[in-house]
């Protein structure tokens, strides 16, 4: 199974700032990944895939980058709206995997 | 506009099955592979089974096999989990998605339906 590993677990920043998580899989995964974001109460939403394409309607200070076994999710000018969970998910193979997630706070 | 609801969670002593449901509506169902993924309360995303489009393929996640089973209907646009044998820790929202074909991701999921195993 590839082990997904996120970081940080928690980032609290102000509006405006420049946020940025990782996630590292256990082995490499060329672009075979995605990123969602889950608000509190709600289902996971699909924000990336394939690393860094984004998916309709998703407002652009989201972007994705990096392939093999290092991603990153960068959110610019962030917003209050955007308070959430995010998650990453391999998808090289079955058992797909998620990472534990990082949690974004506003100051 | 494409639409998932699940639908068969509820309470379930330790042991004892449940059958759940998702409902698939504004797309061509038969064309897509479907994924459940669960999530315990406060903890993050497992993903637990996934059907291809003509249910020729399915595979288990290793924590749920040989207790969970994946199925679908093309015909009445469903796809359902077959859960036995269920233990305090598979307590959990599952939610029903579709996968793209392309990147394997989960790109329109349900509302999740609530499992809760406690005696």
């Amino acid at each position: 199974d590839i082990q997904m590993t996120q970081s940080p677990s928690s980032v609290s920043a102000s509006v405006g700032d420049r946020v940025t998580m990782t996630c590292r899989p256990g082995q490499h995964i060329s672009s075979w990944l995605a990123w969602y974001q889950q608000k509190p109460g709600k289902a996971p939403k699909l924000l990336i895939s394939g690393a860094s394409s984004l998916q309709s309607g998703v407002p652009s200070r989201f972007s994705g980058s990096g392939s093999g076994t290092d991603f990153t999710l960068t959110i610019t000018n962030l917003q209050p709206e955007d308070v959430a969970t995010y998650y990453c998910q391999q998808a090289k193979s079955f058992p797909l995997t998620f990472g534990g997630g990082t949690k974004v706070e506003i100051k | 506009e494409v639409q998932l609801v699940e639908s068969g969670g509820g309470l379930v002593q330790p042991g004892g099955s449940l059958r759940l449901s998702c409902g698939a509506s504004g797309f061509t169902f038969s064309s897509y592979d479907m994924t459940w993924v669960r999530q315990a309360p406060g903890k993050g995303l497992e993903w637990v089974s996934y059907i291809s489009s003509s249910a020729s393929v399915t595979y288990i996640a290793d924590s749920v096999k040989g207790r969970f089973t994946v199925s679908r209907d093309n015909a009445k646009n469903l796809v359902y989990l077959q859960m036995k044998s269920l233990r305090a820790e598979d307590t959990a929202l599952y939610y029903c998605a579709r996968l793209t074909g392309d990147t394997v991701t989960h790109d329109y999921w349900g509302q999740g339906t609530l499992v809760t195993v406690s005696s």
